[in-house]
């Protein structure tokens, strides 16, 4: 596609529920980030998948938060058993390569956990 | 733990001046750095990256950076209306991999 896709673009949900957030990235790109932006806040790093090498999991909160990405194709977040602190908006972003997110961030899914 | 700190505004600007944006860092050794603008309601956009001391220039953005003061800054030259954002830093720290931390960001106002 033409830019970063993400869905979906707004989630409410109860406490204790399943999420599966959804990144589609820019093709090519072996690069993808998932950041965490809460509200007024800077964005919160979560985690990094680099092609086929074993992605940087330390900006993970907790073990509830899991994330899969197949070769240099769609990624999914999951969040297991949501929280209110979870609410948030999730941005993911792809590049051509690592350093840092030189790339094209995608719309976000805003996530609300009520 | 490694932080980036910035002022969170408003800065009111008005049109056509310089916009200045400053931000500073907690860790002496850190490799790359980010400005990105992100408006109302929208994702970020990557507008400037500097790697080394000194200033870089790209239209009407300059980034500014002092290692040896930890700071980065950001002018805008002849602000418009269209620049009024929230402008965010963002640092790659030594021994971080490929994730970035950033700052919460300056809310700019460019006044007509």
């Amino acid at each position: 596609g033409a830019g970063v896709s993400q869905s979906p673009s707004n989630k409410v949900t109860e406490k204790g529920k399943d999420v599966e957030l959804r990144c589609d990235p820019i093709s090519g790109h072996t690069a993808l980030y998932w950041y965490r932006q809460r509200l007024g806040q800077g964005l919160e790093f979560l985690i990094y998948f680099q092609g086929n090498s074993a992605p940087d999991k330390s900006g993970l909160p907790s073990d509830r938060f899991s994330a899969e990405r197949t070769g240099e194709s769609v990624s999914t977040l999951t969040i297991q058993r949501t929280q209110q602190e979870d609410s948030a908006v999730y941005l993911c972003a792809s590049s051509l390569g690592g350093g840092g997110v030189k790339g094209f961030f995608g719309q976000g899914t805003r996530l609300t956990v009520v | 733990q490694k932080e980036v700190e910035q002022n969170s505004g408003p800065l009111s600007v008005p049109e056509g001046a310089i916009a200045s944006l400053n931000c500073t860092y907690s860790d002496r050794v850190s490799q790359s750095f980010f400005w990105y603008r992100q408006y109302s309601g929208k994702s970020p956009e990557l507008i400037m990256s500097i790697y080394s001391n000194g200033d870089k220039e790209d239209g009407r953005f300059t980034a500014q950076l002092n290692k040896a003061s930890q700071y980065v800054s950001l002018l805008i030259r002849d602000s418009q209306p269209s620049d009024s954002a929230t402008y965010l830093c963002a640092v790659g720290f030594t021994g971080g991999g490929n994730k970035l931390t950033f700052g919460t960001g300056t809310q700019l106002k460019v006044e007509l």
